[in-house]
């Protein structure tokens, strides 16, 4: 158990639709980053917070966007849902937002657009 | 463009022997390497990790070797037991994660 919670583990929803997938970091952690994992894709970055900020971006579409709450809770809103934005979505955690501390993973929320 | 690959999708090898696990990169400023284990239903979880100042560094069962010359590292597992069966990926840390595609590793008795 890495220590990072995930909600909900699985969603299935329509094309068009939007979620709301949450992730609770490590106790202490600051930084939450935000990856996809999809087969065809592998697992890509999306986007990262530290301390409530953005920190940084990566391939996330506009249609997608994230926060992070005071409590250091973070949260992923997908709208306009399409087919290829099933896959599995994970959430991790790191204490400091710097390149060299280890990130711990979530156990992931699988995303299935019908 | 910059990338991070694995040079086999599957690797099958027989309980007890030594697993190699490979990956080449292409950023020759890379200068941090991370290997994550991924069980079927669970995330990354992290194995080991070197800096481009070391070509080798080992941990429990596990040993990761770098070679800055030709931008390839590998993973070497030791007596490799079936719960070592999983997926592993290299990943580059830049502040964010860039990770290859992974190597299935399948343990037969």
């Amino acid at each position: 158990d890495s220590g990072v919670t995930q909600t909900p583990k699985h969603l299935i929803t329509a094309t068009g639709q939007r979620v709301t997938l949450r992730c609770s970091p490590r106790s202490g952690d600051l930084s939450v980053y935000w990856y996809q994992q999809s087969l065809d894709q592998g697992l890509q970055f999306l986007i990262q917070y530290y301390n409530g900020e953005e920190r940084a971006k990566g391939n996330i579409l506009e249609r997608f966007s994230a926060q992070q709450f005071p409590d250091l809770h973070s949260e992923l809103n997908l709208s306009s849902l399409e087919l290829g934005d099933s896959a599995l979505y994970f959430c991790a955690s790191s204490a400091s937002g710097r390149g060299d501390n280890e990130q711990f993973f979530g156990p992931g929320t699988r995303l299935t657009v019908l | 463009g910059e990338s991070v690959g694995l040079h086999l999708p599957t690797l099958s090898v027989q309980e007890g022997d030594n697993s190699i696990i490979n990956c080449a990169y292409s950023n020759s400023a890379s200068d941090y390497f991370i290997w994550y284990k991924q069980e079927s239903g669970k995330g990354p979880q992290f194995i080991i990790d070197i800096r481009s100042n070391m070509d080798k560094r080992q941990g429990q069962r596990v040993t990761v070797l770098l070679n800055k010359t030709v931008k390839h590292l590998s993973l070497q597992i030791a007596a490799t037991q079936p719960g070592d069966s999983a997926v592993y990926f290299c990943a580059e840390n830049r502040d964010k994660l860039i990770f290859g595609t992974g190597t299935r590793l399948q343990v037969f008795p």
